[in-house]
This record gives structure tokens, C-alpha cells and sequence, in this order.
């Protein structure tokens, strides 16, 4: 069955502490690797897509990194602004699913 | 401009009535799709729809019925409304159709039955 799980589920940084977010999959016939960024009370927002193992893509401070069964979103110096909690998604031509998500908490 | 919006923000209401979320976009988008969020946070997609085709139907309880008038637009209906339906309920839209388009949400429904 196709599963993608996070961790951990919640993370407490101070601001300027680098960290790393972890997405495991098992999806079968895998099409793309999502990673987004859910305020509260608001939608998901896109942050990346990743579509093969050894790719990577950056925003400012993320970066996110793809092998075949995971997926790292790197935060590096994060700022309070960067608290949120982070989606991982992975699709195949059938189905999306989600992990339950990251929360990250950036003290400052 | 809003790119993908909703309405009502918040819904609440009895077990046994019937409901409607409306969802529009301006993206110009051809495929939009409906998503329940629960308590624990989980996505789960419900339905998804290509250019007015229903294209994706999870296993979702008949009582919800999703129509689309035009591409930009997407309702949810949902009949006979049960205590487990509160949850919060997302819009999205993307480009392509399928599952591999990074998709745009709007800002979500809550929606609460008592």
C-alpha cells in the first residue's frame, strides 16, 4: 500500500539552528515528490516538486533532496518566520498521499 | 487576487441536513480536486476533476456528490450530514491533470456537524 511518513512529528528550533525534515515513501510507480508548507487555518502552499532520486531544489532557506525512498527538507538558519508545518506528498499516476506533516516551531 | 477561493469559510451544522462548499479558481487551471483535512491533519483527496470529467473518485461515501458547472468552478455537496464529516475541506487546482501537478489550495472550509 502506498505510504508516506514524516518525521518528526514536531520540531523546536531556535532561530539560526539548521535542521532536517524527513519524508520515507512507498509508492509505487512514483511520478512526483511534493513538499508543502501549511500555515494555520490555511491551505497548503507549494514549496517543491521532485521527480527523481539525486535531485535537488532550493528557496531560500529550504532545500529539499530526493533518493528512492526518502526525501529531506533541509532548513538552514531558519527565522520564526519559517514556523509552519511542512507536507510531504508522493504521487503516482493513481493516487496522492500525504504524510501527517512536520510541525516546526522557530523561537527567536 | 485570490487564486483558488471558498465559501463558506466556516460551516456549522445539524446530523441530516445537506450542505454545500462552493470552490472557484482564476488560474486558468484544467484539473481541480476536493481534499478532507482531519484532526490528526491527514490529507486525503476526494474527488478530482479534469475539464468538467470526474477523473478521480476515492472511496468517499455516496452522500458526497461534487459538481462541476466549468472548469473554474467546483462544488461539494454533501447529503445527510454525520458527526464524522466535521473536518476542515480544501479546494485545489493545478495544471495538469493527474496527480503529478504541483497543485494551488484554496483556503479551506471548516466544517462542523453537531
Amino acid at each position: 500500500e502506498d505510504q508516506v511518513t514524516q518525521s518528526p512529528e514536531a520540531l523546536r528550533l531556535q532561530e539560526g539552528e539548521s535542521s532536517s525534515l524527513n519524508c520515507s515513501y512507498t509508492v509505487s510507480g512514483l511520478r512526483g515528490l511534493f513538499w508543502y508548507r501549511q500555515d494555520p487555518g490555511k491551505g497548503p502552499e507549494f514549496l517543491f516538486t521532485l521527480y527523481s532520486a539525486g535531485e535537488e531544489k532550493e528557496k531560500e532557506r529550504l532545500k529539499a533532496t530526493l533518493t528512492k525512498k526518502e526525501s529531506f527538507l533541509h532548513i538552514t538558519a531558519p527565522k520564526p518566520e519559517d514556523s509552519a508545518t511542512y507536507l510531504c506528498a508522493g504521487s503516482n499516476d493513481y493516487k496522492l498521499s500525504f504524510g501527517a506533516g512536520t510541525t516546526v516551531t522557530v523561537r527567536a | 487576487d485570490t487564486a483558488v477561493s471558498q465559501t463558506p469559510k466556516y460551516l456549522v451544522t445539524q446530523m441530516g441536513n445537506d450542505k454545500s462548499i462552493k470552490c472557484e479558481q482564476n488560474l486558468g487551471h484544467d484539473t481541480m480536486y476536493w481534499y478532507k483535512q482531519d484532526s490528526k491533519k491527514f490529507l486525503k483527496i476526494m474527488f478530482s476533476y479534469n475539464n468538467k470529467e470526474l477523473i478521480i473518485n476515492e472511496t468517499v461515501p455516496n452522500r458526497f456528490s461534487p459538481k462541476s458547472p466549468d472548469k473554474a468552478h467546483l462544488n461539494l455537496h454533501i447529503n445527510s450530514l454525520e458527526l464524522g464529516d466535521s473536518a476542515v475541506y480544501f479546494c485545489a487546482s493545478s495544471q495538469e491533470a493527474g496527480l503529478a501537478g504541483e497543485q494551488y489550495f484554496g483556503p479551506g472550509t471548516r466544517l462542523t456537524v453537531t
